[in-house]
């Protein structure tokens, strides 16, 4: 079974700075893919940016970047100029490669950005 | 393109009555899931169907809660009798193969 770890319960950063969050997972699969979902206090969980693992380019999607180490199994996130609107929390997932694969959360990081 | 549709958004009902959540999910999209979310939790899958069959119910609470997906598309889940600590969000998503799951808006469930 896959199991995804994030270790940082809250963060907070200031509007314009940079922010980084960790996430872990372990897995005996080889083709997968990984996810970072933001869910704003709206609730309604929004797809951020999504990871191939057979690619080694890390994914990229405006101000939201990815660190992805396959043999460390670690997938960050990295916000870049942040604002206030990042204001959520945060879920890494991860996804087995292949139909009907079961879509598995992290606990979740609460991101708070501040003036 | 239409997202996830979910009805009802909110809900508040006594233990022991029953309640029952609906769910449209994007077009063409083959799986769908059902996940139960605790204030403060990450969201934890109940039931996750494949068209109209099962892949994976090992979480459902299969004594008081049921799902069902008619045709593929849109799906219910019910809960009966519903007790106390079945008070959550309950979110619908869907999927085609390795795109990510999209999800909808949420039913909050408060049980009183």
């Amino acid at each position: 079974a896959q199991t995804v770890t994030q270790s940082q319960p809250e963060m907070s950063v200031q509007e314009a700075e940079t922010v980084t969050l960790s996430c872990t997972y372990d897995t005996s699969e080889n083709n997968y893919y990984l996810f970072w979902y933001k869910q704003p206090p709206s609730r309604q969980m929004i797809l951020v940016i999504r990871q191939e693992a057979y690619k080694q380019q890390n994914a990229t999607e405006n101000r939201f970047s990815v660190n992805f180490q396959k043999a460390a199994k670690s997938f960050s996130l990295k916000i870049s100029d942040s604002q206030l609107g990042d204001t959520a929390m945060y879920f890494c997932a991860f996804m087995k490669a292949g139909t009907a694969s079961k879509l598995t959360f992290g606990t979740g990081t609460r991101l708070q950005v501040t003036l | 393109e239409a997202g996830v549709a979910q009805s009802p958004r909110y809900k508040i009902i006594e233990k022991r009555q029953s309640v029952a959540f609906w769910c449209n999910p994007i077009s063409g999209h083959a799986t769908l899931y059902w996940y139960q979310q605790i204030l403060g939790q990450g969201p934890k899958l109940l039931i996750q169907f494949q068209n109209n069959g099962v892949v994976d119910d090992s979480q459902l609470p299969k004594d008081r809660f049921s799902a069902e997906r008619l045709k593929g598309v849109d799906s219910t889940l019910k809960i009966q009798p519903a007790k106390l600590e079945d008070s959550a969000v309950y979110l619908c998503a869907s999927s085609q193969q390795g795109a990510g799951a999209f999800f909808g808006q949420g039913t909050r469930l408060t049980v009183v």
